[in-house]
C-alpha cells in the first residue's frame, strides 16, 4: 500500500543549529513529493515540491530537500533554524498515475530552543 | 488578496446535530478538498472536487456530506451520522486538481462536539 512515514513525532534543536527531518516513502514509482509547514491553529503552506531534475530541491524560508531513489526519501534539511521556524512540518505525496489523492504523513513537530 | 476562507474558526455542536462548515476561494481553482486533522494522524482525506457539480469520497466520507454547486464554494456538512467529530478541520484548493498541483489551505474550522 501506498504510504508517508515521518519516523520522528517530535524535534527539539537549538536556534541557529542545522536541522534534518525524515520522510520515507513506499510507492511502485517516483512520486511528486512535498513538504508543506503549518503554525499552530492554522493551515498548511508548502514549503517546496519534487517530481524530477535535480534532486536537491530549494524552497522557501531558506529549507531544501534531497531526494534519494534509492533510500526512498524526501529528507527536509535547514543550516540554521530560526525560532520562527517552530511548527509542524508534513511530508506528502501524489501518485504519478492512476488517482489524485495526496496522502499525507503524520507529521514532525519541530521545538526551537534558545 | 486572493486566497482560501474557512468559517467558522471554532464551532460547538450537540450531539445529534448537523453542522455546515463554510470554505470559500477566490484563487479561480477547479480543485478543492476536506481533510480532517486529528493529533498525531497528520491529514486524512474526506471529500475532494475536481469540477463543478462532482465531488469524490475520500478515505473517511461516513458521516459527512458535500456540494458543488459553484466553483469557489465546497461547504462540508458534518452530519449525526458522525461518531467522533471532533476535530480540526482543513479545506483546500488547488489550480487544476493534477497530481503535482500545490495545495493551498484555509485557515482550518476546530470544531468541538458536547
Amino acid at each position: 500500500a501506498q504510504s508517508v512515514t515521518q519516523p520522528d513525532i517530535h524535534i527539539t534543536v537549538s536556534e541557529g543549529a542545522s536541522l534534518e527531518l525524515r520522510c520515507n516513502y513506499s510507492y511502485g514509482a517516483t512520486p511528486y513529493l512535498f513538504w508543506y509547514v503549518q503554525s499552530p491553529g492554522q493551515g498548511l503552506q508548502l514549503l517546496l515540491k519534487y517530481f524530477s531534475g535535480d534532486t536537491l530541491v530549494q524552497g522557501i524560508k531558506g529549507f531544501e530537500a534531497e531526494f534519494k531513489r534509492s533510500q526512498s526519501s524526501f529528507n527536509l534539511r535547514k543550516p540554521s533554524v530560526h525560532w520562527s521556524d517552530a511548527a509542524e512540518y508534513f511530508c506528502a505525496v501524489a501518485p504519478p498515475t492512476g488517482g489524485f489523492k495526496t496522502i499525507f504523513g503524520a507529521g514532525t513537530r519541530l521545538f526551537v530552543k534558545a | 488578496d486572493g486566497g482560501i476562507t474557512q468559517s467558522p474558526k471554532y464551532l460547538f455542536r450537540k450531539e445529534g446535530q448537523n453542522v455546515t462548515l463554510s470554505c470559500e476561494q477566490n484563487l479561480n481553482h477547479d480543485a478543492m478538498y476536506w481533510y480532517r486533522q486529528d493529533p498525531g494522524q497528520g491529514l486524512r482525506l474526506i471529500y475532494y472536487s475536481q469540477i463543478v457539480n462532482d465531488f469524490q469520497k475520500g478515505d473517511i466520507a461516513e458521516g459527512y456530506s458535500v456540494s458543488r454547486e459553484k466553483k469557489e464554494s465546497f461547504p462540508l456538512t458534518v452530519t449525526s451520522a458522525q461518531k467522533n467529530p471532533t476535530a480540526f478541520y482543513l479545506c483546500a484548493s488547488a489550480k487544476g486538481g493534477g497530481r503535482g498541483d500545490e495545495q493551498f489551505f484555509g485557515p482550518g474550522t476546530r470544531l468541538t462536539v458536547l
